[in-house]
């Protein structure tokens, strides 16, 4: 079957670095996808990885082994807006995403 | 660019009605469009996915005859549901994907969703 893991919530300090993790199964594989989500607005687009290796945009990088069916979002530096949930989703053979249940991240000062 | 817009951003009904829900891409092209809904502190569930002209597949435990789509054009998808009930109260977000600045794209473009009470 077809499956996202991710933890369900983190905790982190302002100023800190951060690393969420996902482990994906899915039916074929077309790319690994990172989306934030502040409370009661929609997803917005962070990241897309289709090779292994890290890329990186600003603070935020992510990273992608296809072997491990294993990613995850780096956030440095971190600010209290980096407070909200961080989706990942893979894209099977279809062309359609697989959501994990997100993991709501928890920025203290 | 890429910029997808929702109409209402949010609507409260009656039980027993119809409420229309319309998802527009506004400068780009969008072969496939997709409705979620999410609950409360849950993720987002994927309920349909729609190609222009053609009718939408709907996931498993989603009636299509309670929750009707319409992909009549490149630009517009509506999510009406019909007969709603209180449990149909929920946020409802659809997202599309297609031809933007000057490419196809698998990226999906979220519209800022619309949330639905039913009383």
């Amino acid at each position: 079957g077809q499956n996202i893991d991710q933890p369900t919530e983190m905790t982190a300090t302002e100023g800190a670095i951060v690393q969420i993790n996902c482990t994906y199964q899915t039916s074929g594989f077309n790319g690994l996808f990172w989306y934030q989500q502040h409370a009661g607005e929609a997803p917005t687009f962070l990241s897309y990885n289709v090779l292994d290796g890290l890329e990186e945009k600003g603070r935020f990088s992510s990273f992608l082994s296809r072997s491990k069916g294993y990613s995850y979002l780096l956030l440095k530096e971190l600010q209290m807006k980096d407070s909200a949930s961080y989706l990942c989703a893979s894209m099977d053979s279809n062309y359609q995403l697989i959501w994990g249940a997100g993991t709501k991240l928890i920025i203290k000062p | 660019g890429a910029v997808v817009s929702q109409h209402p951003s949010w609507v409260i009904c009656k039980s027993g009605t119809s409420v229309k829900i319309e998802c527009r891409s506004l400068d780009f092209q969008a072969t496939t469009m997709f409705w979620y809904r999410q609950f409360p502190k849950q993720s987002l569930m994927l309920m349909a996915t729609s190609n222009e002209g053609s009718k939408a597949t709907y996931e498993q435990g989603v009636e299509k005859d309670k929750f009707l789509i319409n992909h009549a054009s490149l630009t517009l998808s509506t999510l009406t549901v019909t007969s709603a009930h209180p449990e149909d109260s929920s946020f409802y977000i659809c997202s599309a994907s297609g031809s933007a600045q000057g490419g196809f794209s698998y990226e999906q473009y979220f519209g800022p969703g619309t949330r639905l009470t039913v009383t």
